[in-house]
């Protein structure tokens, strides 16, 4: 999948610990979205952001998570006080505009919780 | 009843077979259609966007799309081994904010034997 990269590809965390997923979209691209894809399970819709702008959070949990997609530099899905069901892999996604474009996908990070 | 249907399989074919999978889902309101393959530990790869009812083909893959069933399909024809894989079904629609999340079926998984 050239073009979306996700760091790190693994990531180990104790529980209560923060964990930082990072996704810098494909060349051109401006929109991104984060999917969770838990063992067994599909991948599910978390959140989509533009730069410097949260457009739809409906799949976020309440509480722990967040995402952000500033101006420079990657977007940062962030889960705080990481508990053992946040096991998962986490897929970003890219697009090139607003509206019904291809979403192409980055590798994942393997979020692991000990 | 789940928004898309999609069969687990396991589905395993000899090389040079037809492959043929598919999707059902319930929410009307689906615009966009596309298929994706996944290799193990690797983020999904986009094969086939479609839009309308009817056939649209890319090489060996044929995707199929029935609005009035609710039903989508993919063809891949002399298969190969190297199109072991899962393949996912995903669907959108627009959620209102200029969202195009994606639903996804939970994959079918194919094993092609040389």
């Amino acid at each position: 999948n050239a073009g979306v990269m996700q760091n790190p590809r693994h990531l180990v965390r104790r529980r209560g610990q923060e964990a930082r997923l990072r996704c810098s979209p494909m060349k051109g691209h401006s929109h991104v979205y984060w999917y969770r894809q838990l063992p067994e399970e599909g991948l599910k819709f978390m959140v989509y952001l533009q730069k410097e702008n949260i457009i739809d959070e409906s799949g976020m949990p309440k509480e722990r998570f967040s995402a952000e997609f500033p101006k420079e530099g990657p977007s940062i899905l962030r889960i705080q006080q990481v508990v053992r069901g946040d096991s998962a892999a986490y897929f970003c996604a890219s697009s090139r505009d607003r509206g019904n474009q291809p979403q192409h996908f980055g590798d994942g990070t393997r979020l692991s919780i000990l | 009843q789940k928004e898309v249907e999609q069969d687990p399989g396991p589905l395993s074919v000899p090389e040079g077979a037809i492959v043929s999978l598919n999707c059902t889902y319930s929410n009307s309101a689906f615009q966009y259609f596309m298929w994706y393959r996944q290799y193990s530990r690797k983020g999904p790869e986009l094969l086939m966007y479609t839009y309308s009812s009817g056939n649209k083909e890319d090489g060996r893959f044929t995707a199929q799309v029935d609005k009035s069933s609710k039903y989508i399909s993919l063809f891949i024809r002399d298969s190969q081994p190297s199109d072991s894989a899962t393949y996912l079904c995903a669907m959108s629609e627009d959620s209102g904010a200029g969202s195009y999340q994606l639903t996804f079926g939970k994959g079918t998984k194919l094993s092609v034997i040389p």
